[in-house]
């Protein structure tokens, strides 16, 4: 169990364009969803924490005008980088938490979507 | 502020046993974990320490002293495909995972 994935796995879009990248928890209910992004041999930057039916929470230097995040249900999170540049590209990683026994905030985590912004 | 301090790179040889350290400092804890991350993949969990002593999952074991503020990550018998970074992150007050920077783990023949 506890399997979450996105989609797609990767994409090459023009600049200026914009790129939706879904993030599903398949099957179990995800509380919270987390996208992070992760440039070349560098570690996760968590980007934004975004709970069902509410708005996300934005990291330090994050533009929420320009990653829109959506958490329209308890399994489904969208990620869409809008106008697209080439220092966008990137991996971008989503995870999914259930809180079990309130104490145990695992995060199970998709394979990623690789960008390329021509 | 929050802090999570592992080392950038160590190199080990294969068949040898390499301990990964990471210390922390968090506005409260609630578990340390470790995950694995291989190049251009997503991490995948290791383990979780919530009450401190050691976790052994067969060649991986992972030891937590909360008043220390210490973990580290313990690898037997290393493999080729134990090549990887590895990531410790620590849940703080409010359930957020702090991420370190990862340690990335060279296994040389």
């Amino acid at each position: 169990g506890a399997v979450v994935s996105q989609h797609p796995s990767w994409v090459i879009c023009k600049s200026g364009t914009s790129v939706k990248i879904e993030c599903r928890s398949l099957d179990f209910q995800a509380t919270t969803m987390f996208w992070y992004r992760q440039f070349p041999k560098q570690s996760l930057m968590l980007m934004a924490t975004s709970n069902e039916g509410s708005k996300a929470t934005y990291e330090q230097g994050v533009e929420k005008d320009k990653f829109l995040i959506n958490h329209a249900s308890l399994t489904l999170s969208t990620l869409t980088v809008t106008s697209a540049h080439p220092e966008d590209s990137s991996f971008y990683i989503c995870s999914a938490s259930r809180l079990a026994g309130g104490d145990y905030n695992e995060q199970f985590f998709g394979p990623g979507t690789r960008l390329t912004v021509l | 502020g929050q802090n999570i301090d592992q080392p950038t790179e160590m190199t080990a040889t294969e068949g040898a046993i390499v301990q990964i350290n990471c210390t922390y400092q968090t506005s409260g804890f609630n578990g340390l974990f470790w995950y694995q991350q291989h190049a251009g993949e997503a991490p995948t969990f290791l383990s979780y320490n919530v009450l401190d002593g050691l976790e052994e999952k067969g060649r991986f074991s992972s030891f937590l002293s909360r008043s220390k503020g210490y973990s580290y990550l313990l690898l037997k018998e290393l493999q080729m495909k134990d090549s990887a970074s590895y990531l410790c992150a620590v849940g703080d007050s409010n359930y957020q995972l702090i991420w370190g920077a990862g340690t990335k783990l060279i296994i040389k023949p």
